[in-house]
């Protein structure tokens, strides 16, 4: 166990609807990083943010947004979604604002777009 | 796009056996990572080496870098059943700044009982 949450497990949905997926870092943790993993794409990172800020930003598409809550955990926001979507939805956490320092993964949410 | 490279994209061996699987990457990094996937579930952390170490271990775990190859390689020891899973590297850039990690598409290795 990482000590990083994600909810839901799965999610199952419809084309042009919107989520969110949820993240709690660990414990201590300051940077949420967000990633997708799809058969076609393999693993790509998506956006990071660090202490309630956003810090970085990677192949994420201008449909998706996220934030991250003073609490510290972090929601991705996913919008008018297409088939393509569907895929494995990590977050990660770590304790340094960089990639410097091993990330924590949590368990995923498995999104399906029908 | 993706940055590591592993080779193989699979590997069966029997149990008891070592496992080797490389990475190759392209740009100037701060450090390598590999990670374990099983079965569709969760990213676990293996080890991080960084750009100014050679070699690294961590039980039965063996990682080398060369950066002036740009490649590292992950040595399993003594492959055991529950070994079976994905095995990615993922590079952090070293140009400083915030930025996630960048995957390979990872290695498939199945331990043959």
């Amino acid at each position: 166990d990482s000590g990083v949450t994600q909810t839901p497990k799965h999610l199952i949905t419809a084309t042009g609807q919107r989520v969110t997926l949820r993240c709690s870092p660990r414990s201590g943790d300051l940077s949420v990083y967000w990633y997708q993993q799809s058969l076609d794409q393999g693993l790509q990172f998506l956006i990071q943010y660090y202490n309630g800020e956003e810090r970085a930003k990677g192949n994420i598409l201008e449909r998706f947004s996220a934030q991250q809550f003073p609490d510290l955990h972090s929601e991705l926001n996913l919008s008018s979604l297409e088939l393509g979507d569907s895929a494995l939805y990590f977050c990660a956490s770590s304790v340094a604002g960089t990639s410097h320092n091993e990330q924590f993964f949590g368990p995923g949410t498995r999104l399906t777009v029908l | 796009s993706q940055q590591g490279e592993e080779d193989p994209q699979a590997l069966s061996i029997q149990e008891g056996e070592n496992a080797t699987m490389n990475c190759s990457y392209k740009t100037s990094i701060n450090n390598l990572q590999w990670y374990r996937q099983n079965s569709g579930r969760g990213l676990v952390h293996l080890i991080l080496i960084r750009s100014n170490e050679r070699e690294k271990h961590s039980g039965r775990l063996r990682v080398t870098l060369d950066t002036s190859k740009k490649s590292s390689s992950l040595l399993i020891t003594a492959s055991r059943a529950a070994d079976t899973a994905s095995y990615f590297c993922a590079t952090a850039y070293s140009g400083g700044g915030a930025d996630g990690l960048t995957f390979g598409k990872g290695t498939h290795l199945i331990i043959q009982p």
